[in-house]
């Protein structure tokens, strides 16, 4: 299996523009998760979703980002407008049914390192 | 407001000794605790696990300890290899939070050949 796979790796745009965060998850996953990091607040959860419906949102910063899951094997992650703190790297992570398992592993992506000027 | 504190942001040890990672967290609600480690330009990969029903995990090298009392928990790294040098970041669960974690800001470990 490939892994979670995450484009682009970098992004460099300028302030005000739309930035779009791609993400596949692992083949089979029902979860899939994004987060971003920063120096000051490590790894925070914006959205994760469950079988492509959002469960949690409150991570997300402000109106200007939004997340979907249109099917199990793609989701985006958009910032519209961008702005210089913005600047982060952003993961997404998947992972396989609870199946009752109280937890299980979180799979991440390589990571898409934003730059917003 | 950050429920997962790991208050050291660096650590630097002597290959072969042993390397300690802290944690505090603040939210008497978690029940499950993780480390992950981060190599740079990867994403963080699990390592590590502990219930909060048990006190101590071991996983070879790898031990994490867990103070319910104190809210405290740590990673013990014995011996410490190169391989290790890594971001190390602590996580949390709510109970019956499903596959929701929070995770601390990390600790940069470097192992000294």
């Amino acid at each position: 299996d490939a892994g979670v796979i995450q484009s682009p790796r970098h992004e460099v745009t300028e302030m005000g523009q739309e930035v779009t965060l791609r993400c596949k998850p692992i083949s089979g996953h029902d979860y899939l998760f994004w987060y971003r990091q920063t120096m000051m607040r490590g790894l925070e959860l914006l959205i994760y979703f469950n079988n492509n419906v959002p469960i949690d949102d409150s991570g997300m910063p402000e109106d200007r980002f939004s997340a979907k899951m249109p099917n199990a094997s793609f989701s985006t992650l958009k910032i519209q407008p961008s702005e210089p703190r913005d600047s982060a790297v952003y993961f997404c992570a998947s992972s396989p049914p609870s199946g009752g398992v109280s937890y299980n592993e979180q799979f991440f992506g390589p990571g898409t390192r934003l730059t917003v000027l | 407001d950050q429920q997962v504190k790991q208050n050291s942001p660096s650590l630097s040890v002597q290959e072969g000794r042993i390397s300690i990672l802290n944690c505090d967290y603040t939210n008497s609600m978690f029940d499950y605790f993780l480390w992950y480690k981060k190599y740079p330009a990867e994403g963080p990969t699990f390592l590590i696990s502990i219930s909060s029903i048990k006190d101590k995990n071991e996983d070879g090298r790898f031990t994490v300890f867990l103070n319910k009392s104190a809210k405290h928990l740590s990673l013990h790294i014995v011996p410490s290899q190169p391989g290790d040098s890594a971001v190390y970041f602590c996580a949390a669960r709510v109970s019956g939070g499903y596959q929701k974690v929070t995770f601390g800001t990390g600790t940069k470990l470097q192992v000294i050949p």
